[in-house]
């Protein structure tokens, strides 16, 4: 089956420095991903689709300028957090959609573990 | 708007009880419906899924039925097990849509 990767799947860091999130499919295109984070208790909030060649669209509330996303080729896409602080800490999951697939399931990344000190 | 209801957790269940968890959803035109699955410390598994109306999704022993008149995608199983403990999630969406998800739910089977 299709298999999307992320990198690192942990990572800590102090308050104010940037850390990128990568996310990869390993076997298919995609031509979007989306990029979600999960808080306590299980919630996830989408917050951007990522389109291979463009601008990400991002969902209300979520700043651009703090979570920046690029989405360079049809295979990967980063998650940017600038100037981290502790309340960004969070789990960070992305997903693709398969360019072929077209059936709307999205492969899910293992997720990125993120802790701002 | 369009959204996902699922009821509310936790669940806690001994192991070979019989399993429920509703989903209901309220969307425009004919989503294709998902439930996803989480294990501790991981990202979203597919679990089933069902792409038209009256279609059963299954996997591992779970069941869902695309029902359209109810608008509803209950995951069932009729034995679980410990290694079932995780997070189930349903989602809803279109070929060229985002995902829309419910809130989730934790079960936890007891041995």
């Amino acid at each position: 089956g299709a298999v999307v990767s992320q990198h690192p799947s942990r990572v800590i860091c102090k308050s104010g420095t940037s850390v990128k999130i990568e996310c990869r499919s390993l076997d298919f295109q995609a031509t979007t991903m989306f990029w979600y984070r999960q808080f306590p208790k299980q919630s996830l909030m989408l917050m951007a689709t990522s389109n291979e060649g463009s601008k990400a669209t991002y969902e209300q509330g979520v700043e651009k300028d703090k979570f920046l996303i690029n989405h360079a080729s049809l295979t990967l896409s980063t998650l940017t957090v600038t100037s981290a602080h502790p309340e960004d800490s969070s789990f960070y999951i992305c997903s693709a959609r398969d360019r072929v697939l077209n059936t709307g399931e999205l492969f899910f990344g293992e997720g990125s573990r993120l802790t701002v000190l | 708007g369009d959204s996902v209801t699922q009821m509310e957790g936790p669940v806690t269940l001994s192991e070979e009880a019989f399993l429920t968890i509703n989903c209901t959803y309220t969307a425009t035109g004919y989503p294709s419906l998902f439930w996803y699955v989480q294990y501790p410390g991981e990202g979203l598994q597919l679990l089933l899924k069902a792409t038209k109306a009256d279609d059963k999704g299954s996997n591992k022993g779970f069941e869902a039925t695309y029902r359209k008149e109810t608008t509803s995608f209950h995951l069932e199983k009729g034995s679980v097990q410990v290694s079932d403990s995780a997070v189930y999630f349903c989602a809803w969406g279109g070929a060229n849509s985002k995902l829309t998800f419910g809130k989730g739910i934790t079960l936890s089977v007891r041995p």
